[in-house]
């Protein structure tokens, strides 16, 4: 069975902490991607990966950056978390076509 | 790059009434249509998707239709039942596994 897991269902931090989400998959797959989800903008793209140790920028790349060590983890970090970074994010992993999304997360910054 | 434009935003049927969304994109070199469902709290799902050499596809209640040459794509329930209440995304690929959505549709079927 397809399983991806997110490290925290909720999390909440202050301005300026360092946030680290973790992401793994047990399905061998390539691509692993991160995305935010806010009420009307559907889901947005903030980073992807093809393979290990390599990374590219989706469309709302600015604040964040990812780390692949290894194949079945992807971490999506936040420098220093903002206000605005207030979201759901979720991880997905694919290895043609169809995605396999986490649970998400509900990262509340105040 | 690639945009997805998902209508309606909200849509609202009475049980047993046919619901129809949809999706306009913008490069014409998508070859990849998925549909997702995700319902209250948890995680969206794919429930069905189309490739650009198939014009229709169709799954029990549900099918999804795709003009390459306006370039649009829509989602098709039929026979709504209040278990298809949930928020719909439409999305988009043209290079390797990356997915362009739209805005999402939330469907509330009213028993």
């Amino acid at each position: 069975d397809v399983k991806v897991t997110q490290s925290s269902r909720y999390l909440v931090k202050r301005t300026g902490e360092k946030v680290f989400l973790e992401c793994v998959q047990d399905m061998d797959h390539e691509n692993m991607f991160w995305y935010r989800q806010d009420p009307g903008l559907g889901l947005r793209l903030i980073y992807f990966s093809y393979d290990v140790k390599m990374k590219e920028k989706g469309d709302i790349p600015e604040g964040y950056s990812v780390s692949r060590e290894k194949k079945e983890r992807f971490s999506l970090i936040l420098e220093s978390a903002s206000t605005n970074q207030t979201s759901m994010y979720l991880c997905a992993s694919s290895y043609t076509g169809e995605q396999y999304f986490g649970p998400g997360t509900r990262l509340t910054v105040t | 790059g690639e945009n997805v434009e998902q209508h309606p935003s909200t849509l609202s049927v009475q049980e047993g009434d046919s619901a129809v969304i949809k999706c306009t994109y913008s490069d014409s070199a998508s070859n990849y249509f998925p549909w997702y469902k995700q319902e209250l709290g948890k995680r969206p799902q794919l429930i069905i998707d189309i490739r650009s050499n198939v014009g229709e596809k169709k799954d029990q209640r549900i099918a999804v239709t795709l003009n390459k040459t306006a370039k649009h794509f829509s989602l098709h329930i039929t026979e709504t039942q209040p278990e298809d209440s949930a928020v719909y995304f439409c999305a988009a690929s043209n290079q390797g596994g990356k997915l362009i959505f739209g805005q999402g549709t939330e469907l509330s079927v009213k028993p």
